[in-house]
């Protein structure tokens, strides 16, 4: 138990289908992220929320979008995806900004999503 | 731009040997270097956190060395045991990368311990 959780942990979805993926932090921290994760391929980062504002959007599709109500929770929007967005979506959060600190970052389970 | 290269094949020990990981950075020393455990269909989890100007840290049976000369780190697990194989994840923060926003991540050495 990490203390961040992700849900649904498994999601199909069809390419007109419009899906969310949820992220709970129990932790008090201040930033979270959104990493996609594909074989073959290292972490990549996909967006930063620092006190719920957004900070790092490394040019993802306008397919995959973000919200973040609170610091304690963020969401992951789907819709049209394609087939190569099947991937694992891993939720982290960090107590303050993590790449500059050497801050822990601490990972959720993941979100298994399969595009068909 | 900065690449980490890991160990690509997966590595086989025995039981109670200790196993080395490699991480190769080939540009700019990071300001700090991250190891992470990752098991199958899980999350990353953090390990040990080593900074530019700090040789070694060890955190029970685990070793990180990090020589900016040979631009690498390594990662020891002594008395090393079943319940050690995963995949592990290096992590290097990058300071040029725009308020010192990037964290790259290696693609991971997958580590098997034979009992």
């Amino acid at each position: 138990e990490t203390g961040v959780t992700q849900t649904p942990r498994h999601l199909v979805m069809g390419m007109t289908n419009k899906k969310s993926l949820k992220c709970e932090q129990h932790l008090g921290h201040n930033a979270m992220y959104w990493y996609k994760q594909s074989a073959k391929k290292p972490l990549e980062l996909m967006f930063v929320y620092s006190l719920e504002e957004r900070v790092e959007n490394n040019s993802v599709p306008s397919r995959f979008s973000p919200e973040c109500p609170n610091s304690s929770h963020l969401f992951l929007h789907l819709h049209t995806l394609q087939p190569e967005d099947s991937a694992l979506y891993l939720c982290a959060s960090s107590q303050v900004l993590a790449h500059s600190t050497g801050n822990t970052i601490y990972f959720g389970e993941g979100s298994w999503l399969t595009v068909v | 731009s900065q690449k980490i290269e890991q160990n690509s094949e997966a590595l086989n020990i025995q039981e109670g040997k200790t196993a080395t990981l490699t991480c190769n950075y080939t540009n700019y020393s990071p300001a700090y270097l991250q190891w992470y455990r990752q098991d199958p269909g899980r999350g990353p989890v953090f390990l040990l956190l080593i900074r530019e100007n700090e040789k070694e840290k060890r955190k029970e049976r685990l070793k990180v060395t990090f020589d900016t000369t040979l631009k690498q780190s390594l990662f020891h697990i002594t008395a090393s045991q079943p319940a050690d194989s995963a995949t592990y994840l290096c992590a290097l923060g990058d300071p040029n990368a725009g308020n010192n926003r990037k964290l790259i991540w290696g693609l991971g050495t997958s580590l098997a311990v034979n009992p």
